[in-house]
């Protein structure tokens, strides 16, 4: 059963607008929560964390916003840019656990 | 620089053949990781360790072995490849009280 979940297998975004990624989670003992970006052929490369006793991180153009009651996290990057295209990964912990996975959401951003 | 490094980048191997990834980092970290991912799926956990001579079994690792006799060195052996093993395999550390991973760029293995 996937603990982490994101129900969007791509999504597409005109350059200089919003784009929104969201994750759901059904383990309510997870504490941390990472983005991961991953192109073609490359690993994954971290992008944003938060942990859960706060609801919103914020980094650049890169915010993170948590809603535990919901189970639920999504990824906002404004605005967003070609080089955004990737595909991206939402991940979970709880303490010292190695890092859950989601499917991914391909993002591709549209000049 | 500090990184970590994963070889091959790609393999192509035939059915039967013992195979071993090699993943090496540079940076000190305790925790090294590997995790499968196939194309639209998210990441299996198969082998993670948190320090030399100590390693656990993920989601996956029923077919494939890991050592950790040197720190910056956790090497994954599938023992007998099958075409279900073709699959990109990533590598990852990350340091005692840091969560985020640092990944290698990948093997991608391809069983005939």
């Amino acid at each position: 059963d996937q603990q982490v979940k994101q129900n969007s297998p791509s999504l597409s975004v005109q350059e200089g607008r919003i784009s929104i990624l969201n994750c759901d989670y059904t383990n309510s003992m997870f504490d941390y929560f990472l983005w991961y970006k991953k192109y073609p052929a490359e690993g994954p490369t971290f992008l944003i964390s938060i942990s859960s006793i706060k609801d919103k991180n914020e980094d650049g153009r890169f915010t993170v916003f948590l809603n535990k009651s919901a189970k639920h996290l999504s990824l906002h990057i404004v605005p967003s840019q070609p080089g955004d295209s990737a595909v991206y990964f939402c991940a979970a912990r709880t303490g010292n656990t190695p890092l859950v996975f989601g499917k991914g959401t391909r993002l591709s951003v549209i000049a | 620089e500090a990184d970590i490094y994963q070889t091959p980048r790609y393999l192509v191997i035939g059915t039967g053949k013992k195979i071993t990834l090699e993943c090496s980092q540079t940076m000190g970290h305790d925790k090294m990781y590997w995790y499968q991912q196939d194309p639209g799926m998210e990441l299996h956990l198969i082998h993670y360790s948190y320090g030399v001579n100590s390693t656990e079994k993920g989601d996956l690792s029923s077919e494939s072995t890991v050592s950790r006799i040197r720190t910056e060195h956790f090497p994954l052996t599938l023992e007998s490849a099958r075409p279900s093993h073709t699959s990109q395999y990533l590598c990852a550390s990350s340091e005692i009280g840091n969560y985020g991973y640092t990944f290698g760029s990948g093997t991608r293995l391809t069983v005939v």
